[in-house]
């Protein structure tokens, strides 16, 4: 199995532009994570989903952020504006049901 | 709210030397405990976890972790160090049942020869 697979790897932008981050989950895993790892916050849960539902948001930081699963093998995370406080580490994270979660590698956004 | 504490910031151990990496929680209940590698500019990968049962448990890359109730701790463990030890490790918790991670901020490791 290919892990979970992330892109970009990497990202530079300007503020106010509209940034998206993709994730491919393992084939099979139920449950799909977004986190957030900056150095002043480490990292952080943004939204989770189950089945392609989200089940909890409330680590979302605010509207300009938004995460789609239209299928079982897809997620995205949307930021629109972007803004410099948004540069950061994003990891996708899938497991099964009653399993470990498994990491990307990660998207470094750097947000100018 | 379930909240994780990694006193230690950054620590430096000889090569061949033991290891131990602490974390305390704050939860209601027993939570799930789980701990976590990083090397630079990669992802995380789970090097053991607790559920129930036996406190002392076995992980990968010889690593151990024991769970203390009577403290809420959750300490690394590593009889020897290798190089390849240098990096960054996460304590993380669940609610029981559940997979929302909650983190601790992290303890590098650096390895001198």
């Amino acid at each position: 199995d290919a892990g979970v697979i992330q892109s970009p790897r990497h990202e530079v932008t300007e503020m106010g532009q509209e940034v998206t981050l993709r994730c491919k989950p393992i084939s099979g895993h139920d449950y799909l994570f977004w986190y957030r790892q900056t150095m002043m916050r480490g990292l952080e849960l943004l939204i989770y989903f189950n089945n392609n539902v989200p089940i909890d948001d409330s680590g979302m930081p605010e509207d300009r952020f938004s995460a789609k699963m239209p299928n079982a093998s897809f997620s995205t995370l949307k930021i629109q504006p972007s803004e410099p406080r948004d540069s950061a580490v994003y990891f996708c994270a899938s497991n099964p049901e009653g399993g470990e979660q498994y990491f990307g590698p990660g998207t470094r956004l750097t947000v100018t | 709210a379930q909240s994780v504490t990694q006193p230690d910031i950054h620590i430096t151990v000889s090569e061949g030397a033991s290891l131990e990496l602490r974390c305390n929680y704050s939860y209601g209940a027993t939570p799930y405990l789980f701990w976590y590698v990083q090397s630079p500019g990669q992802g995380l990968q789970l090097l053991l976890k607790y559920f129930s049962g036996d406190t002392l448990v076995q992980g990968i890359k010889g690593f151990e972790a024991e769970f203390k109730r009577s403290q809420s701790s959750f300490n690394l463990r590593k009889p020897s160090v290798h190089w390849s030890d240098a990096a960054e490790y996460f304590c993380a918790v669940a609610p029981p049942n559940d997979y929302k991670l909650s983190f601790g901020a992290g303890t590098t490791v650096t390895v001198r020869a």
